[in-house]
């Protein structure tokens, strides 16, 4: 089955730097979210990208579809305390996986103030 | 755009007893349905979908069964929880393979 590895697993950083992360997948996907979870909430969706080599922008978040279509990244620029949480990406493919999506494992992303 | 509900937010249960999360969405109509449940807040398992009414598709054998009985309820049961069944349940929804997933609040179970 396909397969996601995102990456860094956990992130400890200062308010105003910048955060990178990634997910590459073994197999190619026709589509790339970014969500991110608040403890006890459900994830909420940041960014939907459809498009190899597409980059979108919500705010200061970026993120990108890769043009292999086996990877996509997430930027946060100048972080902020409220974007403490933790970033899932989630890739959907073809046939036969149809709708369904295959998600990461989740960067924690701890920001201090 | 959609909403999904779920209910309960949280639930205590001791083993061996029954289960019904529910999970209604509004907003659109014929959506694809998803059960996912969530280990320590990281990584989301699904367990069922589901692309119409009385249509269920199971991806990973287990103590749980889903049932749609209308268009935008989805259901998921369990005649007897096992202590394995404790964690994060969330309900999703799309329109299709070209649209984007949302989720609902998730409940939260812990099985005694």
């Amino acid at each position: 089955g396909q397969q996601l590895n995102q990456s860094p697993q956990s992130m400890f950083i200062q308010e105003g730097e910048d955060v990178s992360m990634n997910c590459t997948s073994s197999s190619i996907f026709n589509t790339w979210l970014w969500y991110k979870q608040d403890p006890g909430e459900g994830p909420v969706l940041l960014i939907a990208l459809y498009k190899a080599g597409e980059l979108t922008s919500n705010g200061r978040l970026t993120a990108q579809f890769g043009i292999t279509r086996k990877d996509s990244f997430l930027n946060i620029s100048a972080s902020i305390p409220s974007d403490v949480g933790i970033y899932f990406c989630a890739g959907r493919g073809s046939w036969p996986s149809g709708s369904r999506l295959t998600f990461g494992e989740g960067t924690q992303l701890t920001v201090n103030p | 755009s959609q909403t999904i509900h779920q209910w309960p937010a949280t639930l205590v249960q001791p083993v061996g007893s029954p289960l019904s999360l529910e999970c209604t969405v509004e907003g659109t109509s014929n959506p694809n349905l998803y059960w996912y449940r969530q280990a320590a807040g990281r990584g989301l398992q699904l367990l069922f979908y589901s692309v119409g009414i009385g249509q269920i598709s199971s991806e990973v054998p287990q103590n749980l069964s889903a049932s749609r009985p209308q268009d935008r309820q989805f259901i998921l049961s369990s005649k007897k929880l096992l202590l394995s069944d404790s964690g994060f349940y969330l309900c999703a929804c799309d329109r299709g393979s070209n649209q984007p997933q949302h989720f609902g609040d998730g409940t939260r179970l812990s099985i005694l």
